[in-house]
């Protein structure tokens, strides 16, 4: 069965450094990935997604994310913090046999001026 | 015009209650999902319908009962509303077969009181 971890529940960096949120995956079979962003008080948005084509996927926001299948791992990155970054963040795998996404526990991005 | 919308957004109510979370898109998918969301953000999926048929349900108690209309809504009824209940309840829709990108609605927080 598919499986997401999120390592670290809250992540904090300053305005400008580089934000790296780290996601692992277990998937038996080839995965498609995500990302998602929740704001305060808000739905989830999609950030980027990886569906076995370019492995650097680029998203929305200024955030990218690479598929590294020998890691198992798709870590959510951007190279300068801005203060609307701070949100909740997703990591999420697709199970197709079952028709529907696995999401790991989330990460909370916190910006600190 | 808003893709994935949910009505109330908020809903207060007492113990032993009963209420309906009503949630519509017009994104011409096939496929919605209920998921619940706690206090600490963690993502839970409760039920899915595919054209009206329902293809997941997930450890739920019996007092959820969704329904789905036609594939484009799918309403929430609870029953017997406990204060476990409270959180945030969020629809999301997608297309079957796509790479499981879904979108989500705003979400409504319930609080059981």
């Amino acid at each position: 069965a598919q499986s997401v971890t999120q390592l670290g529940s809250h992540v904090s960096v300053s305005e400008g450094a580089l934000v790296l949120l780290r996601c692992n995956y277990s998937s038996s079979v080839p995965p498609y990935l995500f990302w998602y962003v929740q704001y305060p008080n808000q739905g989830l948005q999609l950030l980027l997604k990886y569906t076995s084509a370019a492995t650097l996927v680029k998203g929305i926001n200024g955030f990218e994310a690479e598929f590294k299948k020998s890691e198992t791992s798709f870590h959510l990155t951007k190279p300068s913090a801005h203060m609307s970054d701070a949100a909740e963040y997703f990591c999420a795998v697709s199970d197709l046999r079952a028709q529907k996404l696995v999401f790991g526990q989330g990460t909370r991005l916190t910006i600190n001026p | 015009d808003t893709a994935v919308s949910q009505t109330p957004k908020y809903l207060v109510t007492q113990m032993g209650n009963d209420k309906s979370i009503k949630c519509e898109q017009n994104l011409g998918h096939d496929t919605m999902y209920w998921y619940k969301q706690d206090s600490k953000k963690f993502l839970k999926i409760m039920f899915s319908y595919n054209n009206k048929e329902l293809i997941i349900n997930e450890t739920v108690p019996n007092r959820f009962s969704p329904k789905s209309p036609d594939k484009a809504h799918l309403n929430l009824h609870i029953n017997s509303l406990e204060l476990g209940d409270s959180a945030v309840y969020f629809c999301a829709s997608m297309m079957r077969g796509s790479p499981h990108e879904q979108y989500f609605g705003p979400g409504t927080r319930l609080t059981v009181t």
